[in-house]
């Protein structure tokens, strides 16, 4: 079955650049999530979309922005990068089921930043 | 958004059936209680999720009391593979709204 694809899997930057993450989500679902974990850290919400509209927004930076575009995939942008993003970016995607969220995320294999 | 609490590690043995219990104090009338299973470098994987009462499925079981304010994670016969980072999430309700991963707790599954 298809699942949801993360890419680039690896990147390096230096501080100060920007960087593009992208994420396609399994085909149908119509919900997209960002999240980031640092090293021994837990996953930390980012943002969600849902239908192409944000839907939540947590502790993502100002520094950072995203979009869900009109073929449902979805970009995560990240300029002036700091050592501190260097991290592990997970993607997600569910399908709604009516108004109701039921917490069933498929998780990419998610793309790790490293800041030097 | 509702807390979650959890114990931070657990270690059991083979074979063994292990219960991991987090609480949800302040959880919402629609909120649904999901359980995520994580391995270094990997994105988490859904395990199990329910409402109320006891939920089944083929690598688990989750048990969810009438005030719904805790739930267990039943793991029956661990193995050594089973050795992850398991997560306890409750899921507002409206879409795509925030869930959040909290502190999951550290299985460690021993010969």
């Amino acid at each position: 079955a298809a699942g949801v694809i993360q890419s680039p899997r690896h990147l390096i930057k230096e501080k100060r650049e920007t960087a593009t993450l992208k994420c396609y989500p399994i085909p149908r679902h119509d919900t997209v999530y960002w999240y980031q974990q640092g090293p021994g850290q837990d996953p930390q919400f980012l943002i969600s979309f849902y239908e192409k509209m944000q839907s939540d927004k947590g502790s993502i930076p100002d520094r950072f922005s995203a979009q869900q575009f009109s073929d449902y995939h979805s970009e995560l942008n990240m300029s002036s990068l700091e050592l501190g993003d260097s991290a592990l970016y997970f993607c997600a995607s569910s399908r709604m089921m009516g108004q109701r969220n039921t917490g069933e995320l498929f998780f990419g294999e998610g793309s790790r930043l490293t800041v030097l | 958004l509702a807390k979650t609490t959890q114990p931070i590690s657990m270690d059991s043995y083979e074979g063994q059936e292990v219960n991991i219990t987090c609480s949800h104090n302040n959880i919402a009338t629609n909120d649904y209680i999901t359980w995520y299973q994580q391995f270094p470098s990997q994105g988490p994987r859904f395990i199990i999720q329910g409402y109320k009462t006891k939920v089944t499925n083929e690598v688990a079981s989750l048990f969810i009391p009438a005030d719904r304010k805790s739930s267990t994670l039943s793991l029956p016969r661990v193995s050594l593979s089973d050795t992850a980072v398991y997560y306890c999430l409750v899921a507002p309700s409206g879409s795509a709204r925030q869930l959040t991963f909290g502190s999951g707790t550290q299985l460690t599954v021993l010969p």
